[in-house]
């Protein structure tokens, strides 16, 4: 099992370009979750979906952010337009309490 | 909702002394509280974690204590080793809710 993985591995971005992170949960896992990692916010929680659902969205912190799920074994997040503030290191994982991905870390300048 | 404090945010302990790293929680319904080792570059791993009706856990040279009263928790490491050196996170949730509270984490660096 090759455990989650995520893509990009490091994202530079300028300020108002459209970023995409990509996630590819464990097979067989019905649940994805999408966290930011900040030093001064720590890990926070963004969305999280069962089966593909949406369940609890309230982490997101504007919509400039958005979540989607086509797939058992695809998520995508997305920020439109992208600000320095949003650098940080993106992680996502398939299990409520575990098996996190190696994250992107996101520039934006 | 719930708050969780980490203590202290870093700590250096000498090759094969004890580590204690401690967190607090605020919210009483929290019955689940997992520890993670977060190495560089990668995301952070479960080591261990203990449900509200035990106090304490031990796998091998990792033992986590609670103490449900006083709402604080704690992660014990016996004979650390260079390998250890890491950032270590707990958390609080309630079992099944799906949301996890995490601390701040704590950097550990274990000294040859």
């Amino acid at each position: 099992d090759a455990g989650v993985i995520q893509s990009p591995r490091h994202e530079v971005t300028e300020m108002g370009q459209e970023v995409t992170l990509r996630c590819k949960p464990i097979s067989g896992h019905n649940s994805l979750f999408w966290y930011r990692q900040t030093m001064m916010r720590g890990l926070e929680l963004l969305i999280y979906f069962n089966n593909n659902v949406p369940i609890d969205d309230s982490g997101m912190p504007e919509d400039r952010f958005s979540a989607k799920m086509p797939n058992a074994s695809f998520s995508t997040l997305k920020i439109q337009p992208s600000e320095p503030r949003d650098s940080a290191v993106y992680f996502c994982a398939s299990r409520w309490d575990d098996a996190f991905g190696s994250g992107t870390r996101l520039t934006v300048v | 909702g719930e708050n969780v404090e980490q203590h202290p945010s870093t700590l250096s302990v000498q090759e094969g002394d004890s580590a204690v790293i401690k967190c607090t929680y605020s919210d009483s319904a929290s019955n689940y509280f997992p520890w993670y080792k977060q190495e560089l570059g990668k995301g952070p791993q479960l080591i261990i974690d203990i449900r509200s009706n035990v106090g304490e856990k031990k796998d091998q040279r990792i033992a986590v204590t609670l103490n449900k009263t006083a709402k604080h928790f704690s992660l014990h490491i016996t004979e650390t080793q260079p390998e250890d050196s890491a950032v270590y996170f707990c958390a609080a949730s309630i079992w099944g809710a799906q949301k996890l509270v995490f601390g701040q984490g704590t950097r550990l660096t274990i000294n040859p």
